[in-house]
């Protein structure tokens, strides 16, 4: 059974203070792995589509990279408007499989 | 665009009650999804469409049930609600299995 386990569940950042969040994933036969952001009241936002080992993708502040096991999103230089709960999934034949995602906070 | 509209946004219902969330899309997606989420508990698929007429199950698809007779809508409905389905439910869509477009959600207690 394909699974996603992210770390930490929350985490709690000084605006400025860089930091990782960790997306460990089984699958078989990985077709993808895919960040979502979560914004609090809202539905998931596409982020980042990762396919390969050692591929990278950034947007602004955020870089994500994949390795054979796990992924991180590496934010740097936070903003408080980073702050957000971040969705890793991977698919699984005609459907994503989320993790529980990790809850950022980013304090001014 | 109005992307992806679900309804209601809230609702509160008795046990044993049942109801319709509505959920369309005008991005004429063949993919569709309704997920279920609790605190902490991350997203759980509860049914899912490739196209219409073709309806799969999720993970959780007990005390559901769901139809696709057109591209644009992807109805959930609940039968003899229980206060296990209190959550927060989201319809997505997608033409690409992973870059899936999400409504705002409907937040439903039952009690």
């Amino acid at each position: 059974e394909d699974q996603v386990t992210q770390s930490p569940e929350a985490l709690r950042l000084q605006e400025g203070e860089s930091s990782s969040l960790n997306c460990s994933y089984t699958v078989s036969g990985l077709r993808g792995l895919f960040w979502y952001r979560q914004d609090p009241g809202k539905g998931p936002e596409f982020l980042f589509t990762l396919y390969s080992a050692g591929e990278e993708k950034e947007k602004e502040r955020l870089k994500a990279t994949l390795t054979k096991k796990e992924s991180f999103l590496h934010i740097t230089a936070p903003k408080p408007e980073d702050s957000a709960t971040y969705l890793c999934a991977v698919q699984s034949l005609e459907k994503l499989v989320f993790g529980k995602g990790t809850k950022l906070t980013v304090n001014p | 665009n109005a992307g992806v509209t679900q309804t209601p946004k809230f609702r509160i219902l008795k046990i044993g009650q049942s109801m319709t969330l509505q959920c369309t899309q005008d991005m004429n997606h063949n993919y569709m999804y309704w997920y279920r989420q609790d605190p902490g508990m991350g997203l759980k698929l509860i049914y899912y469409s490739v196209g219409a007429g073709i309806t799969d199950k999720g993970e959780v698809p007990n005390g559901y049930n769901v139809s696709r007779s057109t591209t644009e809508d992807f109805p959930l409905r609940l039968e003899l609600a229980a206060p296990s389905q209190t959550s927060v439910y989201f319809c997505a869509s997608s033409s690409r299995v992973y870059e899936q477009y999400f409504g705002p959600g409907t937040r439903l207690t039952v009690t």
